[in-house]
């Protein structure tokens, strides 16, 4: 079975810093990536995805993420964040065209202003 | 164009008791995902289905948990005799059919907390 790995629980940053979160998973065949946020009171939503193609994926409000796949890793990065981006974000994987995603724990990203 | 919606957003039972938690699909929608988050954890898939059926619930309980989701109305997850251990937050996905690149829509989730 998939297994997600995001390597931190919880981080803490002041606005304007830069923000990297780790997600490996476990699976060596075809699959598909996602980054989820939660902001607090929301609903789950997806902040960007891969499927295919250039493994430098840009999503919304300015997140990016690379897919490396000799290292499993789909990490997420933001170049400096705001307030704003106070939030719990999900790594999720799922086989190549399959429905069932595998999330990691999540991680807490809570920024100070 | 209304997103997932899940509710009640909270819910309290005492042990032994019913646990009843909807979801409502985005419209055009005929896909439905239900996932557990317990403490700590991450979301781990519980049952798909779609109208009428249920596709795969290989990630349910064996005891006390079942999910419908009709033709008409929204999907529910029913938790029967709920125990201290069903505590988690329950989200519920949509997608529109099968295809290469679908993606599912997620609730905000229902909070369970059995006392």
């Amino acid at each position: 079975a998939q297994s997600v790995s995001q390597h931190n629980h919880h981080v803490i940053l002041s606005e304007a810093a830069s923000l990297e979160l780790g997600c490996n998973y476990s699976y060596g065949g075809t699959v598909n990536l996602f980054w989820y946020v939660q902001y607090p009171g929301q609903h789950l939503q997806l902040l960007l995805k891969y499927f295919s193609g250039d493994p430098l994926v840009k999503g919304i409000k300015g997140f990016e993420a690379e897919f490396i796949k000799s290292k499993f890793s789909f990490n997420l990065r933001k170049p400096s964040v705001q307030w704003s981006d106070t939030a719990e974000y999900f790594c999720a994987v799922n086989y190549y065209n399959d429905y069932k995603l595998s999330f990691g724990a999540g991680t807490t990203v809570t920024v100070r202003a | 164009n209304a997103g997932v919606m899940q509710n009640p957003r909270h819910l309290v039972r005492r042990r032994g008791q019913e646990a009843r938690l909807r979801c409502s699909p985005m419209k055009g929608h005929s896909h439905v995902y239900w996932y557990r988050q317990l403490p700590e954890e991450g979301l781990k898939f519980m049952v798909y289905l779609q109208k009428e059926n249920i596709i795969d619930e290989s990630g349910m309980p064996k005891e006390r948990f079942s999910a419908e989701f009709p033709k008409e109305g929204p999907s529910i997850l029913r938790i029967q005799q709920v125990v201290r251990g069903d505590s988690a937050a329950y989200f519920c996905a949509s997608s529109p059919p099968q295809g290469i690149d679908t993606e599912a829509f997620f609730g905000q989730g229902t909070r369970l907390t059995v006392v």
